[in-house]
């Protein structure tokens, strides 16, 4: 059964720094593209961030560029989503999600995890 | 930057035909997917590369794509179907994910 365990979210002050963590299972990791999307409380879902599956192409959203970096360990089957300089409007539910491909863009998201909140205030 | 359109809300009575549009400029020359997202859950794929059903997704679950506008369509409705639905592209000109703002669908 494929699974997508977030964490690393919680409360945090305006300019600081949080890294979340995406724990997969029960798919082949390294095969597939991954992707961050974000929820702010009563809102549509927003695109983060996408690396393929070799990390050989990475791609962030304008709203955070320069303020956060995807990565991943393939052998440790995880993605990880450094996010610095973190602004209110960063508050949100973030969800990993799998892409259907090794190539970001190919397909859709076909498995999300359940999301771990991250609130950014003073 | 690329923009997908959809309407806030969508009404249907139980057992009838509810269609949900997206629309962005020529959207028909690209793959769109559809996600449906209940209260308090992730959202789940419906819909991928416009109109193919992952395993698990009922038949009544339908989508096309052509000109200006994709669409997603239940057939017979059911309570259980409503849920907010998003569309979702890849922009290839701005290297971006492109999710639509989400149309809220009510089983009257």
């Amino acid at each position: 059964e494929v699974q997508l365990v977030e964490s690393g979210g919680g409360l945090v002050k305006p300019g600081g720094s949080l890294r979340l963590s995406c724990a997969a299972s029960g798919f082949i990791f390294s095969s597939f593209s991954m992707n961050w999307v974000r929820q702010a409380p009563g809102k549509g879902l927003e695109w983060v961030s996408s690396i393929s599956a070799s990390s050989s192409y990475i791609y962030h959203a304008d709203s955070v560029q320069g303020r956060v970096t995807i990565s991943r360990d393939n052998a440790k089957n995880s993605v990880f989503l450094q996010m610095n300089s973190l602004r209110a409007e960063d508050t949100a539910v973030y969800f990993c999600a799998r892409e259907m491909s090794r190539i970001v863009g190919a397909q859709g998201f076909d498995y999300w995890g359940q999301g771990t909140l991250v609130t950014v205030s003073s | 930057s690329y923009v997908l359109t959809q309407p806030p809300s969508v009404s249907v009575a139980p057992g009838k035909t509810a269609r949900i549009t997206c629309g962005g400029n020529n959207i028909g020359s690209k793959s769109v997917h559809w996600y449906q997202q209940k209260p308090g859950q992730g959202p789940v794929l419906v819909i991928y590369r416009d109109s193919d059903r992952p395993s698990g997704i009922p038949e009544r679950f339908s989508g096309s794509n052509s000109g200006d506008t994709a669409t997603l369509t239940i057939s017979r409705v059911e309570a259980g179907d409503e849920a907010d639905f998003y569309c979702q592209m890849w922009d290839s000109s701005s290297a971006r994910v492109v999710f639509g703002g989400g149309t809220k669908l009510t089983v009257l």
